[in-house]
């Protein structure tokens, strides 16, 4: 079975200052891969997608993710942080089946201290 | 991409009760999903929505606690029925369109309580 691992349930930076967010996925093929934002009290937003093409992804708000197949790793980066990306966000698979079944990861709560 | 709405937004409800949630897409879709994310928890699909069938339940879930319809490409329904305070959740719509169902989009969600 899949499984997305978010290896921080807690992440905290300081305004200006660099974000990492780390992802390890399962799957022994390529996978579709994601990041999503959830603001609070809102649904979730697409910020990236990988689907092979570059393993460097660029989303919106400044956000980017590289995929690397030898770590299985899928981390999410922002060079400067904004108190508006106070969120959570999760790490997320897509199984590639033909109904694109989403395994998500357990999500990484950001804070961003003034 | 698809501007997704649900109804309602929030509700409280009793104990032995039963809720409709509705997820309403400003254009057609290829897939409909539901998803639940309980408290502190992170999404579990539920099920796909089926346009004019029965709809495809995942492990855990049965069609009679959560009866699903999706009459038409724009429209599907989600009814938690028989509901105890374990239901009390955010349950999500989502859609992926054209031949990229991998790529979903989501709704911005159904906060329930049940007391």
């Amino acid at each position: 079975a899949q499984s997305v691992t978010q290896l921080d349930s807690h992440v905290s930076v300081s305004e200006g200052t660099p974000v990492l967010l780390r992802c390890n996925y399962s799957s022994s093929y390529s996978p579709s891969l994601f990041w999503y934002v959830q603001h609070p009290n809102k649904g979730l937003q697409l910020l990236l997608k990988y689907t092979s093409a570059a393993t460097l992804v660029k989303g919106i708000n400044g956000f980017e993710a590289e995929f690397k197949k030898s770590e299985t790793s899928f981390h999410l980066t922002k060079p400067s942080a904004h108190m508006s990306d106070a969120a959570e966000y999760f790490c997320v698979e897509s199984g590639g089946t033909s109904y694109g079944k989403l395994t998500f990861g357990q999500g990484t709560i950001l804070t961003v201290h003034p | 991409s698809a501007v997704i709405s649900q109804k309602p937004s929030r509700d409280i409800c009793q104990r032995g009760t039963s809720l409709t949630i509705q997820c309403q897409v400003d254009s057609q879709v290829t897939m409909m999903f539901w998803y639940r994310q309980q408290p502190g928890q992170s999404l579990t699909l539920i099920a796909t929505a089926n346009q004019g069938s029965e709809a495809t339940y995942e492990s855990g879930f049965v069609i009679d606690k959560f009866p699903i319809s999706r009459p038409n490409l724009t429209f599907s329904t989600l009814t938690v029925s028989n509901m105890s305070p374990e239901d009390s959740s955010i349950y999500l719509c989502s859609v992926s369109q054209g031949e990229s169902t991998d790529t979903q989009y989501f709704g911005p969600g159904t906060r329930l309580t049940v007391l």
